[in-house]
C-alpha cells in the first residue's frame, strides 16, 4: 500500500523534553516537507528537503530540526526551545518538480502537557 | 518570498448557490497554483492545479496574472463540498520545491 506514513499519531510529552516524529514515504519522492497546522493558520512551512542530505528552513523552522539521510524518511525532532509546540503536524511528499502533487500523510498530533 | 492569502477564514452558503473562495497570491516569478482539500476525518488531498486547467467536482479555477489571483468557483454548490480549502504556490525559480499554503477557508453548504 503506498503513501505516506506518519508515526505516531498522537503524542504527549513533559516541557523541556525533546520528541522525534517520524514520516516514512514508498512513493520514490524526492521531496519532503513538513507543515504545522493550526487553527486559522493555515499550513505553515517548517522545513522541506528536495534531494536526500539536503534541507531548507521554512517560515516557521526556530525550535524544530530535521535530517534526511535516506530518500524514504524525513523525521521532525521538536525541540525544548520550540516555544509553542502543541500543534497538529503533517509530513509531505512530492516529485521533485514544481507542477507535482503534494502527497500528505495523515498527521501527528503533539500536546505538551 | 511568495505568499499566499485566503481573505475568508469561513464561508457559508445554501445547496444549489453557486460558490467563490478568493485566492490572491504573491510571488516575482511565474507560479504554479493549486487548490487542496480536506475533508473532515481524511488527509489533506489535491483538488485542482492551474496547469491542468480542468474542471474537478464541478470547480473550476482560472490563474489571473495581472491580478494575481486564482479564485475556485463553483456554480452549484452540494453538501458534500463542505470542507476546508487550501490555496497554495509553488515557485520553482526563486524556492525549487518549496509550496506555500493560505490561511484556508472553511467551506460551509447548508441543505
Amino acid at each position: 500500500d503506498g503513501g505516506i506514513t506518519q508515526s505516531p499519531k498522537y503524542l504527549f510529552r513533559k516541557e523541556g523534553q525533546n520528541v522525534t516524529l517520524s514520516c516514512e514515504q514508498n512513493l520514490n519522492h524526492d521531496a519532503m516537507y513538513w507543515y504545522r497546522q493550526d487553527p486559522g493558520q493555515g499550513l505553515r512551512l517548517i522545513y522541506y528537503s528536495q534531494i536526500v542530505n539536503d534541507f531548507q528552513k521554512g517560515d516557521i523552522a526556530e525550535g524544530y530540526s530535521v535530517s534526511r539521510e535516506k530518500k524514504e524518511s524525513f523525521p521532525l525532532t521538536v525541540t525544548s526551545a520550540q516555544k509553542n509546540p502543541t500543534a497538529f503536524y503533517l509530513c509531505a511528499s512530492r516529485t521533485g518538480t514544481n507542477t507535482g502533487e503534494l502527497f500528505f500523510g495523515e498527521g501527528s498530533r503533539l500536546t505538551v502537557l | 518570498a511568495q505568499r499566499v492569502t485566503q481573505p475568508e477564514k469561513l464561508l457559508s452558503v445554501f445547496k444549489g448557490a453557486p460558490v467563490e473562495l478568493k485566492c490572491n497570491y504573491s510571488y516575482s516569478g511565474s507560479p504554479e497554483l493549486f487548490w487542496y482539500v480536506q475533508y473532515s476525518r481524511q488527509r489533506l488531498q489535491l483538488l485542482l492545479r492551474h496547469i491542468s486547467r480542468e474542471s474537478i467536482k464541478g470547480f473550476t479555477a482560472d490563474l489571473n496574472k495581472g491580478e494575481t489571483s486564482f479564485h475556485l468557483k463553483k456554480p452549484f454548490a452540494q453538501e458534500e463540498d463542505s470542507a476546508m480549502y487550501y490555496c497554495a504556490l509553488s515557485g520553482w525559480e526563486t524556492s525549487g520545491s518549496r509550496l506555500t499554503f493560505g490561511e484556508g477557508t472553511q467551506l460551509t453548504v447548508n441543505p
